[in-house]
């Protein structure tokens, strides 16, 4: 089945400055990438997402890129504010794999 | 629409007792997935469901778990006998197609075994 892999396990920056996750994903099958943020004591909620027929996609704050060749995708953040401080999954899936597979996650924390 | 529904959100048993967490998924949508998550293993599918019928369930850890799917608007996960290593956040989600589209995660039921 795919494997997706997640770095890193934790991160911590400055508030303002950028935050880059990425994660890599094993079957070429999949076609879709989510992108998931979860708060402390909350739920898993999606953030943004990309499909393989397009290499970047931006929502203000956010944006992720897609490398098939590489089979690499990542998310990025600027002007990180501590809100952003979360948890944050990738995951990767498409119709032929049955169900999307998470990454192990990644724990973001800004300070301020 | 009130998204889905999981109950009860904590829920602290002794080991040994019979758990039953519950799910409402959002209607419409034809799969339904339960996830444990522990800081340990992360995110670990359970089993999945589609129009009602379990599709995988080799996330199971045992035969202590069960769920079953009754009607396109009620799931339950039943742990008997519980242990304290089951300890951790059940999350419950669903989606109306097959891994392209995202998930929407209920709540999350915390389980506590003591």
């Amino acid at each position: 089945g795919e494997n997706v892999e997640q770095h890193p396990s934790t991160l911590s920056v400055q508030e303002g400055d950028s935050a880059v996750i990425k994660c890599t994903y094993s079957d070429s099958a999949s076609n879709y990438f989510p992108w998931y943020k979860q708060e402390l004591g909350k739920r898993p909620q999606l953030i943004i997402d990309i499909r393989s027929n397009v290499g970047e996609k931006k929502d203000q704050r956010i944006a992720v890129t897609l490398n098939k060749t590489a089979k690499h995708f990542s998310l990025h953040i600027t002007e990180t504010q501590p809100e952003d401080s979360a948890v944050y999954f990738c995951a990767g899936g498409g119709s032929t794999l049955g169900r999307l597979y998470f990454g192990r996650g990644t724990q973001l924390t800004v300070w301020p | 629409d009130a998204g889905v529904i999981q109950s009860p959100r904590h829920e602290v048993t002794e080991m040994g007792q019979e758990v039953t967490l519950r799910c409402k998924p959002i209607s419409g949508h034809d799969y339904l997935f339960w996830y444990r998550q522990t800081m340990m293993r992360g995110l670990e599918l359970l089993i999945y469901f589609n129009n009602n019928v379990p599709i995988d369930d080799s996330g199971m850890p045992e035969d202590r778990f069960s769920a079953k799917m009754p009607n396109a608007s009620f799931s339950t996960l039943k742990i008997q006998p519980s242990e304290p290593r089951d300890s951790a956040v059940y999350f419950c989600a669903s989606s109306f197609a097959q891994g392209v589209v995202g998930y929407t995660f209920g709540s999350g039921t915390r389980l506590t075994v003591v």
